[in-house]
């Protein structure tokens, strides 16, 4: 079964300092990974999917696939930066169409 | 270019009613993904629909079933509603099947079962 765990349900800091939102799934295969964003009053969107290797708004995602982990890290983080954070997990070749989610951080960036 | 739009905003049901739930994908989208988010949940993903066939479905009883109409918008219905289909329902249309092709999500529908 796969599975996608985010520990924090919140996470508070302050502009400037770095943030990490953690990622941790639980697959037998090759999975892909993603983050998805929800601002508030927004749509959720995707952010930045691991296999595009980019940078998104300054957020950088790396695939550990020894301590099956996908977290999310922003060096400096801003006020626009407040959102829910979704980490995603899909299955490669024929599985690749559903996601499934984690239950989600709520990031708040103080002034 | 028109992005995902879902009817209605809510709804609120009573248990063992049936609910129908709509979906119009975006400009030029041919597939549409469901997915049912629980309060304090991530979303769970329900099924696909691709050029009108299914094309993959989650853990979710037979009551829950879709239908794509040629011009690629969907619907959801559920049946014998249960207190627990209380969620916030949400769509997502892509240009293919893969997730190489980014889902685009729509603003939900939030149903309350009561």
């Amino acid at each position: 079964a796969q599975r996608v765990t985010q520990p924090e349900k919140l996470l508070s800091v302050f502009k400037g300092a770095p943030v990490e939102l953690k990622c941790n799934y639980s697959y037998s295969g090759s999975p892909e990974l993603f983050w998805y964003v929800q601002y508030s009053r927004q749509r959720l969107q995707l952010l930045l999917r691991h296999i595009s290797r980019e940078s998104i708004k300054g957020f950088t995602a790396d695939l550990n696939k020894g301590e099956t982990s996908f977290h999310l890290k922003k060096p400096f983080a801003q006020e626009e930066d407040s959102a829910m954070y979704y980490c995603a997990l899909s299955g490669r070749g024929g599985s690749n169409y559903k996601l499934t989610f984690g239950k989600g951080t709520l990031l708040t960036v103080n002034p | 270019e028109t992005g995902v739009t879902q009817s209605p905003t809510h709804l609120i049901k009573t248990r063992g009613q049936q609910v129908t739930l709509r979906c119009s994908s975006q400009s030029g989208h041919n597939t549409v993904s469901w997915y049912q988010q629980a309060l304090g949940q991530g979303p769970q993903f329900i099924f696909q629909y691709y050029r009108e066939e299914e094309n993959g479905r989650g853990n979710f009883p037979p009551r829950f079933s879709g239908l794509q109409f040629p011009n690629y918008s969907s619907e959801l219905n559920v049946n014998a509603l249960e207190l627990d289909d209380s969620a916030l329902y949400l769509c997502a249309s892509s240009s293919g099947t893969a997730l190489s092709y980014e889902q685009y999500f729509g603003p939900g529908t939030r149903l309350t079962v009561t």
